[in-house]
């Protein structure tokens, strides 16, 4: 069965880094494009990266672009999310999905001084 | 920018016909996918491409989309369906960049 099993998240400090990793399983990873969802606290669901299946291009939500990068080892079937210069309200459960219907399990980032 | 626009909330009586929107102005070209969630719970997936159903969804729950609007629909709603829901689909740049609608709280009671 399909298996998305994410790690990596935790507390970082404004204008830190943390990568986060998502390490899929039940089928042929190198087939599909996978995408990152957020959730702050309370709020609703944003989209935040996808990365097509080969890894060749990559789209970023305008409120990361240019301070998170998506990427893939597709011989390890792992995805990546680099966060770079993170602020408060990049705070928020961050899931890993391979749309529509599977989704990790969620990691929490907290950006805190 | 491209929005998808859902209203905050609705409510019913159990037994009572939810329908939660989602509008956005080219929505009529893309695919709405619709997402319930629980309270501290990853979302779940209950219509995909405008009206089809997952398996294990219940034949009460179901989607349809005319134009510029997408519906979900909860026939004889009950007090379970209480949760989240989230419309989904890709933005008009046609670079499969995503956006989801805001969410609306469906209340049961």
């Amino acid at each position: 069965q399909v298996q998305l099993v994410q790690s990596g998240g935790g507390v970082v400090q404004p204008g830190g880094s943390l990568r986060l990793s998502c390490a899929a399983s039940g089928f042929t990873f190198s087939s599909y494009a996978i995408h990152w969802v957020r959730q702050a606290p309370g709020k609703g669901l944003e989209w935040v990266a996808v990365i097509s299946n080969n890894g060749s291009r990559k789209y970023h939500a305008d409120s990361v672009k240019g301070r998170f990068t998506i990427s893939r080892d597709n011989s390890k079937s792992t995805l990546f999310l680099q966060l770079n210069s993170v602020r408060a309200e990049d705070t928020a459960v961050y899931y890993c999905v391979l749309f529509p219907v599977y989704w990790g399990q969620g990691t929490l980032v907290t950006v805190s001084s | 920018s491209y929005e998808l626009t859902q209203p905050p909330s609705v409510s019913v009586s159990p037994g009572q016909t939810a329908k939660i929107t989602c509008s956005a102005d080219a929505l009529s070209e893309k695919y709405v996918y619709w997402y319930q969630q629980k309270s501290g719970q990853a979302p779940v997936l209950v219509i995909y491409e405008d009206t089809e159903r997952p398996s294990g969804i219940p034949e009460r729950i179901s989607g349809s989309s005319s134009g510029t609007m997408a519906t979900l629909t909860i026939s004889g709603a009950q007090v379970e369906d209480e949760a989240d829901y989230y419309c989904y689909s890709t933005d008009s740049t046609g670079n499969h960049r995503g956006i989801f609608g805001g969410g609306t709280k469906l209340t049961v009671l």
